[in-house]
């Protein structure tokens, strides 16, 4: 089966430092993964994603990504935090069997303290 | 925005009500999908349409019902709800080797 998890419900960093927001996955195959970001009361937006390649991958905002696969692992980093970072992010894969569907994580929570 | 619109962004409605939910999108995406978000939980897949035809049915209790009447236009119609359909309803659009494009949601609360 096809799944994602996101271990951190939450996620806590000064503005200015690293942050990482973790995702691990189980796939048959290899792995299509996506990064999106839910700012309160809209839709997801997506940031990045990964099909083949390098496995440091850049997105919008300044965000990148890096797919190991020894441990099924697709991170989501950013350099320096900003305030306005402060959203719920979920890391999603693609079912190779079933390109319709798609498998979320429960999403975490980021707060950028000023 | 992303290209995908729906309406309306919220609703009220009683558990003997009948309303429906509206979906757009003109990116010229042939895949549409339906989702449910309930707090602190994964999203959950509802439906899925293909080129206007159903492929995913996710054990959607039938007090959901979608209808795709072309590739632009995606609908929910909502009847005898319980209060624990209370969620927000996000639909996406997409093609196939590429990422969805979610429209704001519907805020739905069933009293």
């Amino acid at each position: 089966a096809q799944s994602v998890a996101q271990p951190e419900d939450q996620v806590n960093v000064a503005e200015g430092n690293p942050l990482t927001v973790k995702c691990t996955y189980s796939v048959s195959g290899n792995p299509y993964l996506f990064w999106y970001v839910q700012y309160p009361n809209r839709g997801l937006q997506f940031l990045l994603k990964y099909i083949t390649g390098d496995n440091l991958v850049k997105g919008s905002y300044g965000f990148e990504a890096e797919f190991n696969k020894s441990q099924t692992s697709f991170h989501l980093k950013k350099p320096s935090a900003l305030v306005s970072d402060s959203a719920l992010y979920f890391c999603a894969v693609r079912d190779i069997r079933n390109f319709n569907k798609f498998y979320f994580g429960s999403g975490t929570k980021l707060n950028v303290k000023p | 925005e992303t290209g995908v619109t729906q309406t309306p962004r919220h609703l009220v409605m009683g558990m003997t009500n009948k309303k429906s939910l509206k979906c757009e999108q003109h990116l010229g995406h042939n895949a549409m999908y339906w989702y449910k978000q309930s707090a602190k939980k994964p999203l959950e897949l509802m439906f899925v349409y293909n080129f206007k035809e159903q492929t995913e049915n996710n054990s959607v209790p039938s007090r959901f019902s979608p209808e795709c009447p072309n590739s632009s236009h995606l609908f929910l119609h909502l009847h005898t709800l319980q209060p624990e359909d209370s969620a927000l309803y996000l639909c996406a659009s997409g093609t196939t080797y590429n990422e969805q494009f979610f429209g704001p949601g519907t805020r739905l609360t069933v009293l």
